[in-house]
């Protein structure tokens, strides 16, 4: 079990452009979960999917921010045009749930994203 | 939606001293908890769940947490903190038939030689 991979660890860009955050789920899961994590916010829930779909996207702070998994095994958060503030650690989580079970989430190591 | 309250943003304790760290939830139906820990650097890592049964339960490096709904808290414990303990630890709260899981702004955990 290799974990959820997240690609890039560190990214570094000027604002304006677009970045594209990556995720590789653990094998046999159901669900993903895109977060971010500030100092000042916390922890906050952007996106899941449940079975490939978006099922709650209300924590999308703009229309600059997209994600979408076109299968099981892939995921990605894009920003564009991205802003200093979007300067965070955005974590990928997944896990397996049923309509009666929720087990725990699986990290990845995040995606350090700086916007100069 | 549920939400979680972490009332200690940063504690600080002696190696071998023991260790609370507090956890208020707000949920109308039985919830799902978890304790997650985070190392500079890297993902959570989960500690301990409690999904029901027995409201005391056991985790990895020693963690025990103990759930107690008159309270609506989930507080973690330890009872001989260790100097690798040092981390930041979150407390998060889960649905039933829900995936929408919602973390605590976490407690900063200091260790003292």
């Amino acid at each position: 079990d290799a974990g959820v991979i997240q690609s890039p660890r560190h990214e570094v860009t000027e604002m304006g452009q677009e970045v594209t955050l990556r995720c590789k789920p653990i094998s046999g899961h159901n669900s993903l979960f895109w977060y971010r994590q500030t100092m000042m916010r916390g922890l906050e829930l952007l996106i899941y999917f449940n079975n490939n779909v978006p099922i709650d996207d209300s924590g999308m702070p703009e229309d600059r921010f997209s994600a979408k998994m076109p299968n099981a095994s892939f995921s990605t958060l894009k920003i564009q045009p991205s802003e200093p503030r979007d300067s965070a650690v955005y974590f990928c989580a997944s896990t397996w749930t049923t309509s009666s079970y929720n087990s725990p989430l699986h990290f990845g190591n995040g995606t350090r994203l700086t916007v100069t | 939606a549920q939400s979680v309250t972490q009332p200690d943003i940063h504690i600080t304790v002696s190696e071998g001293a023991s260790l609370e760290l507090r956890c208020n939830y707000s949920y109308g139906a039985t919830p799902y908890l978890f304790w997650y820990v985070q190392s500079p650097g890297q993902g959570l890592q989960l500690l301990l769940k409690y999904f029901s049964g027995d409201t005391l339960v056991q985790g990895i490096k020693g963690f025990e947490a103990e759930f107690k709904r008159s309270q609506s808290s989930f507080n973690l414990r330890k009872p001989s903190v260790h100097w690798s303990d040092a981390a930041e630890y979150f407390c998060a709260v889960g649905r039933t038939n829900n995936n929408d899981m919602r973390f605590g702004a976490g407690t900063r955990l200091t260790v003292k030689p």
